[in-house]
């Protein structure tokens, strides 16, 4: 039963454009939300997050949408840069408990 | 502050044998959670720990198994492994009861034959 699904198993963009990374949801439960970005050889770093009583949140280049009637939640990364190239899972929690992650989708940022 | 350390980082095992992952948590940390990555499967929640407690399981067999000592430092154990093993173990730390925000190891990937 994957809770968490991220369909898009990977994403090509070309540099100074936007990357839009997609997740959805099923558990109406869930009160919060992360992506974390992850390279090879290294483990995820948490990247951003956003709270369910939210619909959006910002931090420099990266924003995170969240549309609870539907279930979904987006990344967004403007402008996109080489350094963004990394694979991104989105997680979802509630109560503070275990986290729960998609499967991950594989940025590439083309110069 | 140093991260959070996992060893080792490389492991070959072959099937049937047992296998012991450390973790050391970043200093301060309580909660210790660990995780399965597989390709196309993303991370899946094995356990969590909490003062030498655990505090959540997830859907993995018997075999997997995990503990926590005084120190925050946990060991995760897998009996009787299986081709199906094979995957990046990640360990993450907390610094309180909140797991929403953690901060991973580098991993352990580890090789079945």
């Amino acid at each position: 039963d994957q809770q968490v699904k991220q369909n898009s198993p990977s994403l090509s963009v070309q540099e100074g454009r936007i990357s839009i990374l997609n997740c959805d949801y099923t558990n109406s439960m869930f009160d919060y939300f992360l992506w974390y970005k992850k390279y090879p050889a290294e483990g995820p770093t948490f990247l951003i997050s956003i709270s369910s009583i939210k619909d959006k949140n910002e931090d420099g280049r990266f924003t995170v949408f969240l549309n609870k009637s539907a279930k979904h939640l987006s990344l967004h990364i403007v402008p996109s840069q080489p350094g963004d190239s990394a694979v991104y899972f989105c997680a979802a929690t509630w109560g503070a408990q275990k986290l729960v992650f998609g499967q991950g989708t594989r940025l590439t940022i083309n110069p | 502050k140093a991260g959070v350390t996992q060893t080792p980082r490389y492991l070959i095992k072959t099937r049937g044998q047992q296998v012991t992952l450390s973790c050391s948590p970043i200093s301060g940390h309580r909660s210790v959670s660990w995780y399965q990555q597989t390709p196309g499967q993303g991370l899946q929640f094995l356990f969590e720990y909490f003062s030498e407690t655990q505090r959540n399981k997830g859907n993995f067999p018997g075999r997997f198994s995990g503990r926590q000592f005084s120190n925050s430092r946990s060991e995760m154990n897998v009996s009787t492994l299986e081709l199906g093993d094979s995957a990046l173990y990640l360990c993450a730390s907390s610094p309180g009861m909140r797991t929403d925000t953690q901060y991973f190891g580098p991993g352990t990937r580890l090789t079945v034959l």
